[in-house]
């Protein structure tokens, strides 16, 4: 089945303790996003990746690291976090054919961060 | 600028009842658009797209939408609620192919009362 998992689906943790999200995709795709949902605000873009080794900032990219070793693996870094970080964060993914073509992107389940 | 602007935060209806969840969207040039649900503690799930095809653009779940260039607008209707349709609803534009960078709206939570 085509997906893509992200890990963990919740975490609580303290300011200043470094975590990782990881974003998998099965469908071989090139391009993948990171994306953090506040409420009121819909989804606001925090990194995405062209391919292995290319990586971008979005639009609120402060705070975060992102790496892009393997094609199916696009892993969150939050180096330190905060209070403020605290959010509902979604990974995506798509073929550089369908995102030239406008086409929609596959979206993770979701990961919820509460930074204490 | 790609932009788009969900009309209602949160919307109202009775079950058997039509819904509208109204999008405006800003674009300078030919958009793509796409409805996207959220149901609780769930992720995104495509509802349908646009993609300068048919204007009226038919989904899951019996819902619908229709772009309308001369009013910049792609509201989301069901002719009937169901209680399965209480979700939040996100109006999206591509803003660029390059990056792939989606724009979402601010969502409008769907109510559905019995």
């Amino acid at each position: 089945e085509a997906q893509v998992t992200q890990n963990p689906r919740y975490l609580i943790t303290v300011t200043g303790k470094k975590l990782t999200v990881t974003c998998s995709q099965n469908m071989n795709h090139e391009y993948m996003s990171w994306y953090r949902q506040d409420p009121g605000l819909g989804l606001r873009q925090i990194y995405y990746s062209m391919n292995v080794e290319v990586t971008d900032k979005g639009d609120v990219p402060e705070g975060y690291k992102v790496s892009r070793k393997e094609k199916r693996n696009f892993p969150l870094i939050l180096e330190s976090p905060s209070p403020n970080q605290t959010s509902l964060y979604f990974c995506a993914s798509s073929s550089n054919l369908d995102r030239l073509s406008n086409q929609p992107q596959h979206f993770g389940d979701g990961t919820r961060l509460s930074i204490l | 600028a790609q932009s788009v602007t969900q009309l209602d935060s949160h919307v109202s209806v009775s079950e058997g009842t039509p819904v509208l969840l109204r999008c405006n969207y800003s674009s300078s040039y030919s958009p793509s658009l796409f409805w996207y649900v959220q149901h609780p503690n769930k992720g995104l799930q495509l509802l349908l797209k646009y993609t300068s095809a048919a204007t009226l653009v038919k989904g899951i779940n019996g819902f619908e939408a229709e772009f309308k260039k001369s009013e910049t607008s792609f509201h989301l209707t069901k002719p009937s609620a169901h209680m399965s349709d209480a979700a939040e609803y996100f109006c999206v534009v591509i803003r660029s192919s390059n990056t792939g960078k989606l724009i979402f709206g601010q969502g409008t939570t769907l109510q559905v009362k019995p």
